[in-house]
């Protein structure tokens, strides 16, 4: 049972353009999100996160926007850059309680390709 | 600054054998956890050790099972092996307390890839 879904397997995106990476989720616990870029042969690498409590958090070029009520987040990649592609994840961990460890749950991906 | 190491990088094995990998937490990490990532998928939560002892436990059948050593470091295994058990097998290392405290970010290794035959 997929409970965070990234519906678009695949984008491409102009240098200097905009990139939006979508996400949506189905599990109302849910609490923390995150993004991860992944390259070839490497392992995810963290790349911004938000709080339930919020709805938007920003980092440099990137952006996370949180709408509770939709269940769906977006990365937003402002301006893109050919070194951004790559494959991003979108994860969700739940509330927990202590001692009880905590998980991430993962979507199946969306590949960016940034073209010059 | 070692981030997340892990071994083997690759390994073959047939079906019915054991395999065991290994790895060691970032610096000044005191939680591992293990995801399984098959081909076109994102990465599934296996387990995630604390304190040498199991705290939580994804949906994976009792063939995988782990340790964590005093040292923080840690092995998964994984007994009579079946072909879909082929997949990158990911190790996170990550802080208990803030994880506990929701920012549950974790660190992630480059991962063994795990080929059975």
């Amino acid at each position: 049972d997929q409970q965070v879904k990234q519906n678009s397997p695949s984008l491409s995106v102009q240098e200097g353009r905009i990139s939006i990476l979508n996400c949506d989720y189905t599990n109302s616990m849910f609490d923390y999100f995150l993004w991860y870029k992944k390259y070839p042969a490497e392992g995810p690498t963290f790349l911004i996160s938000i709080s339930s409590i919020k709805d938007k958090n920003e980092d440099g070029r990137f952006t996370v926007f949180l709408n509770k009520s939709a269940k769906h987040l977006s990365l937003h990649i402002v301006p893109s850059q050919p070194g951004d592609s790559a494959v991003y994840f979108c994860a969700a961990s739940e509330v927990t309680m202590s001692n009880s460890g905590y998980a991430l749950n993962f979507g199946k991906g969306t590949s960016l390709l940034v073209t010059p | 600054d070692a981030g997340v190491t892990q071994s083997p990088t690759h390994l073959i094995k047939t079906r019915g054998q054991q395999v065991t990998l290994r790895c060691s937490p970032k610096s000044g990490h005191d939680t591992v956890s293990w995801y399984q990532q098959a081909l076109g998928q994102g990465p599934q939560f296996i387990f995630q050790y604390y304190e040498e002892e199991e705290r939580q436990r994804g949906n994976f059948p009792d063939r995988f099972s782990g340790h964590q050593f005093p040292n923080y470091s840690s092995e998964l295994n994984v007994n009579a092996l079946l072909l879909g058990d082929s997949a990158l097998y990911l190790c996170a290392s990550s802080l208990w307390l803030a994880g506990i405290s929701g920012a549950n970010v974790l660190t992630f290794g480059a991962g063994s890839r795990l080929t059975v035959l």
